[in-house]
Order: C-alpha cells, then sequence, then structure tokens
C-alpha cells in the first residue's frame, strides 16, 4: 500500500518568512495530493490539492509543487502570519482508491 | 458547499456504555464516508471505509464488532463504539466525499471527543 513520510515534523518561522513542509509517497499509482490544515481540536481543513498531471499549483500565499519522478510534493507557504499556526497533513491517493493515506503531520508555529 | 457535520461534539460515559456517533454531509450525497481516530500529536488514522447501503470496510486492526459502522443514507453514517473502555478514549473524526463532484477530496466533520471514564 501507500506510505507517505512528512518532514519536518515541527516548524518555527518568524512572521514573514517563509515555510516549506515536505512529503515523499512510494506508490507511483497515486495521483492526487491534498493537504489539510488541522488548528487545535478542530477539523481537518483542506488547504489546496494537486492532481498528477499538475506540477505547480498555486493559491495566494500557498503553493503546492509535485516531482512524479522523484515521487515528493511540497507545500510552501510565504509571508508567513500568526494565523496560520497550526498542524499539516500532507496525503496521497492512487487512482482508483477512495482512502487517503496521510502524513505524520507537520506542526507549524509562526512567531510574531 | 462541502458540510459535514458531526454529533455529538463531546461525550463522556461510564466503561462498558455504548456511543453512536452521526456524521451528516449537509449539502451533497456522501457516496463515501470515512471514520478516523486521532490520538494527541498524531496523525488520523483510517478506521474504516463505508459505502452507502452496503458493509463498512475495516482497516487491519480495527475490531468491526466493537466499531459498528452504518451508512443508510447518502448523507448520514453512524459509528457506534460498543461496549466503550477508557482505551477507547480518543478523538473520532468523520469524513465524506462524492464521488461525482468533488472526487476523491474528502471534507471533514468537526471530530467527537470521547472520554471513558
Amino acid at each position: 500500500g501507500e506510505n507517505v513520510e512528512q518532514h519536518p515534523s515541527t516548524l518555527s518561522v518568524q512572521e514573514g518568512d517563509s515555510a516549506v513542509i515536505k512529503c515523499t509517497y512510494s506508490d507511483s499509482a497515486s495521483n492526487y495530493f491534498p493537504w489539510y490544515k488541522q488548528e487545535l481540536g478542530k477539523r481537518p481543513q483542506l488547504i489546496i490539492d494537486i492532481r498528477s498531471n499538475v506540477g505547480e499549483k498555486k493559491d495566494q500565499r500557498i503553493a503546492v509543487t509535485l516531482n512524479k519522478t522523484a515521487k515528493h510534493f511540497s507545500l510552501h507557504i510565504t509571508e508567513t502570519q500568526p494565523e496560520d499556526s497550526a498542524v499539516y497533513f500532507c496525503a496521497a491517493i492512487p487512482l482508483g482508491y477512495s482512502t487517503l493515506t496521510f502524513g505524520k503531520g507537520t506542526m507549524l508555529l509562526v512567531s510574531p | 458547499g462541502a458540510v459535514v457535520s458531526q454529533h455529538p461534539s463531546w461525550v463522556i460515559c461510564k466503561s462498558g456504555t455504548s456511543v453512536k456517533i452521526e456524521c451528516r454531509s449537509l449539502d451533497f450525497q456522501a457516496t463515501t464516508m470515512f471514520w478516523y481516530r486521532q490520538f494527541p500529536k498524531q496523525s488520523l488514522m483510517l478506521m474504516a471505509t463505508s459505502n452507502e447501503g452496503s458493509k463498512a470496510t475495516y482497516e487491519q486492526g480495527v475490531e468491526k464488532d466493537k466499531f459498528l459502522i452504518n451508512h443508510a443514507s447518502l448523507t448520514l453514517s453512524t459509528l457506534t463504539v460498543t461496549s466503550a473502555h477508557p482505551e477507547d478514549s480518543s478523538f473520532y473524526i468523520c469524513s465524506a466525499s462524492d464521488s461525482g463532484v468533488f472526487g476523491e477530496t474528502q471534507y471533514f466533520g468537526p471530530g467527537t471527543r470521547l472520554l471513558v471514564l
């Protein structure tokens, strides 16, 4: 089955800096890669996703890149703000499957 | 769109009792619903996948007789924790997807925090 590794487990940045979270996946058949943000005690919320036919996708301060050859994808947050502080999860799903495999999460702390 | 509700938001119960958690998709028909369990500072662990009108598919290590799942309609799935014990205390989150409009995208409910005394 699919295995998703996520790094780093914790990330501390100063407000205004950029933050990058990286994930690798094992199943070359995976074709959908969402990123979720989870604030303490709340539900995971989809913030951006990318499909395997696209190399990069951007939504305001958030971008995701995908390297299918290397089987890794990354989340980039620019101009970080304290409200970006949360746990971020990457996930992957192979074509024809319905279940997501999640990474272990990255706790992002943005200091004012 | 894509709103998923969950009820109750928290529950405290005595050891040995059963607890039912409801998951509803409010503005779309969920062909598939998922139940996750999340321990503090850990990732989401998939417990089971349920499709409307059919039996749930449980992940390895999840006792299907202990965690009963019913997906009676396209907008409602329930998880019943039977004979709950303190080790079942956790944050239970459901998600729902629509294989049509949203494809593989899963939208999560707000979660149910269960404390078994």
